[in-house]
């Protein structure tokens, strides 16, 4: 089951902030947030491990709530270069799953001035 | 220090050809993962491979698709007896993989068209 992604659409203006969940409903040993512009690679962001960490760089941080399985990533004073596509990859908690990513389906944000 | 690099960036095959997908980790990194994308989708796990072995291929359909990572040598993904459905972007992502952590980044894909 892949996790699932809220919202599916955000459009800002400049400035705004936004907060894009993901949520799963199996264990999770740690999520990965990427950012995709159209035509080209996943960006990675940023990692997050265990429950409770927060991590953050300029002004695009992320909580990760083991409790409820479930990861936020925050955007802050949007820029028009953070208009893209938002995915959160889950690495699953023990057995096979470990290694490989399993991606939510997206959430599109659009930034206008 | 060079990214993930994959070749060639498009690919253009007709149904029944073989198509071969090359994928170049970072520098420092043996644990390499393809994805696949089709239009408008999100990314779905295909294979995970170290050098020289197949670590988790349960998202690789079984038939017509195989993975390798040599010990020299980029990782390659074949695709053989191609069909209209395996027309989709095809991301490879490396890891340094530590004990604790896996980030991965992701090459710039080869987008495969089948006519």
């Amino acid at each position: 089951q892949q996790p699932v992604q809220s919202p599916q659409a955000v459009i800002l203006r400049e400035g705004e902030d936004a907060v894009i969940n993901c949520s799963s409903s199996k264990a999770l040993y740690s999520v990965h947030w990427y950012r995709q512009k159209h035509g080209e690679a996943p960006v990675f962001l940023m990692i997050l491990l265990k429950g409770g960490e927060q991590k953050g760089h300029d002004k695009i941080s992320a909580s990760f709530n083991e409790k409820k399985q479930q990861s936020s990533l925050y955007l802050t004073a949007s820029q028009l270069s953070y208009s893209g596509t938002y995915f959160c990859g889950t690495e699953y908690a023990g057995g096979t799953s470990y290694g490989k990513l399993t991606f939510g389906q997206g959430t599109i944000l659009t930034v206008h001035p | 220090n060079a990214g993930v690099m994959q070749n060639p960036r498009h690919l253009v095959r007709r149904r029944g050809q073989e198509a071969r997908l090359r994928c170049s980790p970072m520098k420092g990194h043996s644990h390499v993962y393809w994805y696949r994308q089709l239009p408008e989708e999100g990314l779905k796990f295909m294979v995970y491979l170290q050098k020289e072995n197949i670590i988790d291929e349960s998202g690789m359909p079984k038939e017509r698709f195989s993975a390798e990572f040599p010990k020299e040598g980029p990782s390659i993904l074949r695709i053989q007896q191609v069909v209209r459905g395996d027309s989709a972007a095809y991301f490879c992502a490396s890891s340094p993989r530590t004990a604790t952590y896996n980030e991965q980044f992701f090459g710039p894909g080869t987008r495969l068209t089948v006519l």
